[in-house]
């Protein structure tokens, strides 16, 4: 079956515009998480969901960053004036429920800003 | 706090010669404990996990891992390298009924003819 689909692959954009990234979680898996990998940080927790509410959201690094997710499916990261720190590759996974299931990673976005 | 710690931030083997990945954890409440791969360009991929029971854990590729919880490690091994098995290595690991994953700083395995 289909795995974790992430859109754009690589967005590049200029510094303090707004952009939003999109997972597509494996179909049947009720919850999905959000990282990000940078060169400096490693990989980090960014935001988990379970359904369609976000009981951790610890690792958002600012309040320029939020995450929905629509229908127990589809979420999208949006990152409004985004600043060169920003730049990294943002990970989405899912799994089917329970603590300890296998996390299933997409492919990535890369996300250069100017 | 959860943490995990990844001793050695490259590692370089000769083909065919034993594999060896260390990971110690911190972790206030029994952790569950991950082994994922990352290939250049690609996500990544679960090698194995530990959850409960026993604690040497066999995963794909001939990778295996034990859990000593007197030591806080939980180090990867494989007897004999393949060159396709270099790429990097992240350790994580979860506290217990909580399923953010909390990584190691990875280390990246190179392998020589």
């Amino acid at each position: 079956g289909a795995g974790v689909s992430q859109s754009p692959s690589n967005k590049v954009t200029e510094k303090g515009k707004d952009v939003e990234l999109r997972c597509d979680p494996i179909s049947g898996h009720t919850a999905l998480y959000w990282y990000r990998q940078s060169l400096g940080q490693g990989l980090e927790f960014l935001i988990y969901f379970q359904g369609n509410s976000a009981p951790d959201k610890s690792g958002l690094p600012s309040d320029r960053f939020s995450a929905e997710r629509t229908g127990g499916s589809v979420s999208t990261l949006t990152i409004q004036r985004t600043q060169q720190e920003d730049s990294a590759v943002y990970l989405c996974a899912s799994s089917l429920a329970a603590s300890g299931d296998e996390q299933y990673f997409g492919p990535g976005t890369r996300l250069t800003v100017t | 706090a959860q943490s995990v710690t990844q001793l050695g931030s490259h590692v370089s083997v000769s083909e065919g010669a034993l594999v060896l990945l260390r990971c110690n954890y911190s972790s206030s409440v029994p952790p569950y404990l991950f082994w994922y791969v990352q290939y250049p360009n690609q996500g990544l991929q679960l090698l194995l996990k530990y959850t409960t029971g026993a604690t040497l854990v066999k995963g794909i590729n001939g990778f295996e891992a034990e859990f000593k919880k007197s030591e806080t490690s939980f180090h990867l091994t494989k007897p004999s390298a393949h060159m396709s098995d270099a790429a990097e290595y992240f350790c994580a690991v979860t506290p217990g009924g909580y399923n953010k994953l909390i990584f190691g700083a990875g280390t990246r395995l190179a392998v020589h003819p």
